[in-house]
């Protein structure tokens, strides 16, 4: 079964504007991911924040996790055309599971 | 580098007919593969985990008889989908990890449609 869940399920916004997509899980986890797939593609990882961490930057992106609320947050600033995509957080277990497990995936377009 | 292909980018089949598709590692050694599928507008559900040289780890619910994983070699893994059916159609996605590494590496997925 998914454990991570994208909320909301599809944003809309224009150029300029911040989006901010939500992650949810419900297992203890070592590690959280954040990828993106372009419609009919593969998956680009985009920022891993370990569970001992609380935020991360990576140019526009910034990630938080709540280890306490079993959460994660992706922030992408200034968003650009070309950021239009799905967006999937994904999951490890503990234990030394090498296996992810994604959530529902969220569609972000962002208008010009 | 950590670059994994796939082939086909693309297949269309006959129903009835088995189909295998590839998942390379160009630039280092995969010692564990994994295979997933996505459906349209979903997300993607795990269908088993390769080891080189070991069978394949398959999750619940996934036909192990119907989706026949090969993990022959550091660098290549082929899932044969048998006897396709319209219901197998779909995106199929590989990741391998290397040695020692949990970062996973994504292939840019094989389009699977079953006539």
């Amino acid at each position: 079964s998914q454990q991570g869940e994208e909320d909301p399920q599809a944003l809309s916004i224009q150029e300029g504007e911040n989006a901010t997509m939500n992650c949810s899980y419900k297992t203890s986890i070592n590690n959280l991911q954040w990828y993106r797939q372009n419609s009919g593609r593969g998956l680009v990882h985009l920022i891993l924040i370990r569970s001992n961490e609380r935020e991360k930057h990576s140019g526009r992106l910034r990630v938080t996790l709540d280890t306490s609320k079993k959460s994660s947050s992706l922030l992408i600033t200034a968003s650009r055309a070309a950021d239009t995509a799905s967006y999937f957080c994904a999951t490890d277990a503990t234990g030394g599971s090498e296996k992810l497990v994604f959530g529902k995936g969220m569609k972000l377009t962002v208008n010009p | 580098g950590a670059v994994v292909s796939q082939h086909p980018s693309w297949v269309i089949c006959k129903s009835g007919t088995s189909v295998k598709i590839e998942c390379r590692s160009l630039d280092f050694q995969a010692t564990t593969m994994f295979w997933y599928r996505q459906f349209p507008k979903q997300s993607l559900m795990l269908m088993a985990t390769s080891n080189e040289g070991s069978k394949a780890t398959y999750e619940q619910g996934v036909e192990k008889d119907k989706f026949l994983i090969n993990h022959a070699s550091l660098t290549l893994s082929t899932l044969t989908v048998t006897s396709a059916h319209p219901e197998d159609s779909s995106f199929y996605i590989c990741s391998a990890t290397g040695t020692g590494s949990f970062e996973q590496y994504f292939g840019p997925g094989t389009r699977l449609t079953v006539t």
